[in-house]
């Protein structure tokens, strides 16, 4: 089974309309991040939190928000989809024990805006 | 800014044969640096750190050049399997907000 999960997978949605993303980790990690994937432009982060009391802006936190449920469970949540919020998002965890460095993602979700 | 600078490529090369490339990095601070693999449409997964006095495992060779600011990768023997999207990672912060990826070169390995 999948350490850090995802959902939903793909997403297809319209403008102006609320989604959230989830995420789930199993690997006891305190640290977790969202970040997005564009074509050509690499990964970039969007929220981070150290642990459930902790949230953190990343480069590219305007139009997002985040909830840090528990410390298994990361959302994601877009309040009011745009177009070019269309990207492929991944969240990923790391170990407090160690460096930020060493990231693990789950699989992505895939997200449209029409 | 942070810049992390990657020849996206692609790099065609024959299964068998020796391929590198690298990656260099604007700020002179940085502190640590990284190889990731993607699949096309997967998740990106450590490949390799990458010591100051350059790293080896297995069929893979990382170094680093702070002088030049610039990583390498060095992939031998190419199989296949190691058809991928490599991305260069570089932490100048020390903080989650620190790790900048690079855009990433796509390989593709043929038979």
């Amino acid at each position: 089974d999948a350490d850090v999960t995802q959902t939903p997978r793909n997403r297809i949605t319209k403008t102006g309309k609320r989604i959230m993303l989830e995420c789930s980790q199993t690997k006891g990690h305190d640290r977790m991040y969202w970040y997005r994937q564009d074509p050509g432009l690499g990964l970039r982060l969007i929220y981070y939190s150290f642990d459930v009391k902790d949230i953190n802006k990343g480069e590219i936190s305007d139009g997002y928000s985040v909830s840090r449920q528990a410390q298994a469970k990361f959302s994601l949540s877009l309040e009011s989809a745009i177009p070019n919020q269309t990207a492929l998002y991944f969240c990923a965890t790391s170990d407090p024990r160690g460096p930020a460095d060493t990231q693990y993602f789950g699989p992505g979700t895939r997200l449209t805006v029409l | 800014r942070k810049e992390v600078e990657q020849d996206p490529g692609p790099f065609n090369v024959p299964e068998g044969a020796t391929v590198a490339f690298n990656c260099t990095y604007s700020n002179s601070a940085s502190q640590s640096f990284f190889w990731y693999r993607q699949d096309c449409r997967k998740e990106p997964k450590l490949l390799m750190s990458v010591y100051s006095s350059g790293n080896e495992d297995g069929r893979f060779t990382a170094q680093l050049n702070r002088a030049s600011q610039y990583i390498s990768l060095l992939i031998r023997d190419s199989k296949l399997s190691d058809s991928a999207t490599y991305l260069c990672v570089v932490n100048s912060g020390g903080g989650a907000d620190g790790l900048t990826f690079g855009k990433g070169t796509h390989l593709i390995i043929q038979p």
